[in-house]
């Protein structure tokens, strides 16, 4: 069993739709969460990156941390077409030289 | 955000020749950098980390002496692809993570795609 599952997708919304991203993870040690989104043949950019438990807000983007349920979650707003891209979560405990990633899904927003 | 800066972007490459990919940090200094490998449609398959001053930890199944790694200074890492072959054609990417600010932060170089004739 992978160490990071993150729902596979792909996931395919029309704009203006509510999008909600997913990961569960094992290794109760992990203490940060971080949410990338990369488009094709580039590298990922950072978009959240959350501490601990609790939600953030970024604009349109807000990140949850359930650690009790070992699940995290990035839910985008007001969803636009530039927003299609793969999402990979990523996170990593305070003493790990790496962080372990998802294998992303990929989101489609339609016009 | 921080900026990692990776070159070249693409290059393509006879067979049994060697490509050097470069990954900076531009406005900070980075310890530690990442290199990954991607596939296609798949996630980030981590090759290596890199230490400056010190060798690379290699994950299982990557081979040392095909990806040469060094990491001279703190704002410069270079993956070697020695001897290069068509199933190393791939997209490579760096990544770098800030020094002492206790920030946990990955930052991502825009790539590399490799072509092996």
């Amino acid at each position: 069993q992978k160490e990071v599952e993150q729902d596979p997708g792909p996931l395919s919304v029309p704009e203006g739709a509510i999008v909600s991203l997913n990961c569960t993870y094992s290794n109760s040690a992990f203490q940060y969460f971080m949410w990338y989104r990369q488009y094709s043949r580039k590298g990922p950019e950072l978009l959240m990156y959350t501490y601990s438990s609790g939600n953030k807000e970024d604009g349109r983007f807000t990140a949850q941390v359930d650690k009790s349920s070992k699940y995290i979650s990035l839910f985008i707003r007001d969803s636009q077409p530039s927003d299609s891209a793969t999402y990979l979560c990523a996170m990593r405990d305070t003493n790990a030289g790496k962080s372990t990633f998802g294998d992303g899904t990929t989101l489609t927003v339609k016009p | 955000g921080a900026v990692v800066s990776q070159h070249p972007s693409w290059v393509i490459c006879k067979s049994g020749t060697s490509v050097k990919i470069e990954c900076r940090s531009l406005d900070f200094q980075a310890t530690t950098m990442f290199w990954y490998r991607q596939f296609p449609k798949q996630s980030l398959m981590l090759m290596a980390t890199s230490n400056e001053g010190s060798k690379a930890t290699y994950e299982q199944g990557v081979e040392k002496d095909k990806f040469l790694i060094n990491h001279a200074s703190l704002t410069l890492s270079t993956l070697t692809v020695t001897s290069a072959h068509p199933e190393d054609s791939s997209f490579y990417i760096c990544s770098a993570r800030q020094t002492g600010t206790g920030n946990e932060k990955l930052f991502f170089g825009s790539g590399t795609q490799l072509s092996v004739l």
